[in-house]
Formats: structure tokens, C-alpha cells, sequence
């Protein structure tokens, strides 16, 4: 079965510091990845992903992520953190076997806290 | 456009009983996914469906069952409650759940006992 491993469960940065939050999955095949946050009373929201093409994608509020195959990793970046990115980060991947959906196998979540 | 809308939002059910879970996807969305959400575990995948099929399953037992009905809202039942059923019950829909994001709602949190 494949699972999904995020290094950090809580983090503390202080505004404008640079953000990396791991995350590596085991599974040999094709893979979509996806990060997803939390904001503080509301609902899970897509961050970003990545199906296929070039590995650094983008996401809203500045965000971006590498997927590094040889690694299985699918790291997420930030350059410059801001307060409101206090949050919950999962990283979140399924197989793409080209037969059907699979469900997503979520890392146990980030919890980052951005002090002003 | 209206999220996915969760009902109800707080239950509270006794060991043995069974519960019934509602949730309503964004219009357009045919794919309905649940999720059980616990602090030791964190978020896994209980079932998802797809035009009234269930099309894929997690590694959960058979007191865990779900349906969707032709309007795509589906309902997640969970029979003879025990202890460790207590958790939040995300409800996520999609066009297609593999290559199309999760809309996720505000969930249902469960507690047994």
C-alpha cells in the first residue's frame, strides 16, 4: 500500500522567513500529487498539484512544490511567509494506473504557525 | 457556486447504534469521496463514488457503506457505532477524482459513547 510521509508536524517561522515542508510517498508507478491546506475554521483547499510535465508547479498565494521523482518527494516551497499562511499543510497523493480513480493517500498534515 | 455541503455538522450516537451521514456536492461534481479524519490517523479514504457506482474503497469494514443517488448527493452510513468511529467525516466532490482537485466540506464531527 502506498503512504505518504510529511517530516515536520509543526513548525514555527517567524514573517518573511523561507517555508520547506517535506513530503515523500512511497509508491513505485505514476503518480498525481497535491498539497492541500487548511486554513483555521475553514475547509480543506487545494494548494496545488502536479499530474504530469514540469516537475515546479505553482500554486495560489505563492506557493510552489518540486517533484523529484529519483527522490519521491514532492517538496513545498515558499519563499517569504506571511502570518496568514498559519495553517495546515497535507500533502496528498493516488496512483494514476489509467484505469479509474483511487483515493488519496494524505500525509498525517503540517502544522505551521507564522509568527508576526 | 454553492460548496459541498455537509449535514449535520455534530452528532452524538451511543456504542451499537448506526448513523447517517448526508452530503451535497457542488453542482456539476460527479464524483462524491469520505474521509475519516481522527488525530491518530489523520485523513483516509473510506469510498468513493461516481454516477450512483462506487468505484473505488478504503481499507475500512463493512459496517462503513455509502450510496449516491442520480442527483450525485450521497450519504455515508456507518452500522453498530464503536468507540473509535468517533472522528470528523470529510465529504469531497470532483468532475473526476483522479485528475480533477477535491472540493472538500466543512465535515461532520462524530462523536461515540
Amino acid at each position: 500500500a502506498q503512504s505518504v510521509s510529511q517530516h515536520n508536524h509543526h513548525v514555527i517561522l517567524s514573517e518573511a522567513a523561507s517555508l520547506e515542508l517535506g513530503c515523500n510517498y512511497s509508491y513505485g508507478g505514476t503518480v498525481n500529487l497535491f498539497w492541500y491546506v487548511q486554513y483555521p475554521g475553514q475547509h480543506l483547499q487545494l494548494l496545488l498539484k502536479y499530474f504530469s510535465g514540469d516537475p515546479l508547479v505553482k500554486g495560489i498565494k505563492g506557493f510552489e512544490a518540486e517533484f523529484i521523482k529519483s527522490k519521491f518527494s514532492f517538496n513545498l516551497r515558499k519563499p517569504s511567509v506571511q502570518w496568514s499562511d498559519t495553517a495546515e499543510y497535507f500533502c496528498a497523493v493516488n496512483k494514476d494506473s489509467g484505469g479509474g480513480a483511487d483515493g488519496l493517500t494524505f500525509g498525517k498534515g503540517t502544522h505551521l504557525i507564522i509568527q508576526p | 457556486k454553492a460548496g459541498v455541503t455537509q449535514t449535520p455538522r455534530y452528532l452524538i450516537k451511543t456504542r451499537g447504534q448506526q448513523v447517517t451521514l448526508s452530503c451535497s456536492p457542488i453542482s456539476g461534481h460527479r464524483s462524491v469521496s469520505w474521509y475519516q479524519q481522527t488525530p491518530g490517523q489523520g485523513l483516509q479514504f473510506l469510498f468513493e463514488y461516481f454516477s450512483e457506482t462506487q468505484r473505488n474503497k478504503g481499507n475500512f469494514p463493512g459496517r462503513f457503506s455509502g450510496r449516491q443517488f442520480s442527483n450525485s448527493r450521497s450519504e455515508m452510513n456507518v452500522s453498530t457505532l464503536e468507540l473509535g468511529d468517533s472522528a470528523l467525516y470529510l465529504c469531497a466532490s470532483s468532475l473526476d477524482s483522479l485528475y480533477s482537485p477535491l472540493h472538500f466540506g466543512n465535515g461532520t464531527r462524530l462523536t461515540v459513547t
